[in-house]
């Protein structure tokens, strides 16, 4: 199975800040690789997938970078409906694995 | 717009069996492959199992096979997870969601607003 490691798994951070997080892959996955926004008591929502694709209606603040095993979301400057648990997943082989989350909190 | 909607959860006492419905609209429900993800309480997402579009492939957890049972029913767009042998880490908030793979593209987009499942004698 693909091990996906996020870090960090909690930061802090405030209104404006630029933050990214990191997933890396246990071993390559061929750009497979989506990211999900996950708010308290709802369900996850789709960010980006192909690594750098942003879903149909996420806001530009919002990018992604990577290949091989290593890659990156990054907000630009940071909202207040921004503060949720980001999910990366690869989806290039069952299972189609998560990581284990970051929690993006306001400082 | 598209939507999927989750039901069937509830208290069980372990040992006993549950089955999850997700209904589905506003898509061709028989053109996709479907996804059951599940979330302990407090912890992480856990994708669980898959079935394609027209049911002749089903892929599970390891944590799940022989448990779990991941069907559909086209003709009224509802997929299913049957749950037996229920086991305390069981115990989770179950996703349904569509899945999405062409031209090299895959997500889960959209994901149900999920039924819990609490094993709990």
């Amino acid at each position: 199975d693909i091990q996906l490691t996020q870090s960090p798994s909690f930061l802090s951070a405030s209104v404006g800040d630029r933050v990214t997080i990191t997933c890396r892959a246990s071993q390559g996955i061929n750009s497979h690789l989506a990211w999900y926004q996950q708010k308290p008591g709802k369900a996850p929502k789709l960010l980006m997938y192909a690594v750098s694709t942003l879903q149909s209606g996420v806001p530009s603040r919002f990018s992604g970078s990577g290949s091989g095993t290593e890659f990156t979301l990054t907000i630009s400057s940071l909202q207040p409906e921004d503060f949720a648990t980001y999910y990366c997943q690869q989806l290039n082989s069952y299972p189609m694995t998560f990581g284990q989350g970051t929690k993006v909190e306001i400082k | 717009q598209v939507q999927l909607v989750e039901s069937g959860g509830g208290v069980v006492q372990p040992g006993r069996s549950l089955r999850l419905s997700c209904a589905a609209s506003g898509f061709t429900f028989s053109h996709y492959a479907m996804q059951w993800v599940r979330q302990g309480p407090g912890k992480g997402l856990e994708w669980v199992s898959m079935i394609s579009h027209d049911g002749g492939e089903t892929l599970y957890a390891d944590s799940v096979k022989g448990r779990l049972t991941i069907s559909r029913d086209n003709s009224k767009s509802t997929l299913y997870l049957q749950l037996d042998s229920l086991r305390a880490e069981d115990s989770a908030v179950y996703y349904c969601a569509k899945f999405y793979d062409y031209s090299g593209n895959r997500w889960f987009d959209p994901w149900g607003q999920g039924t819990l499942v609490t094993v709990s004698s």
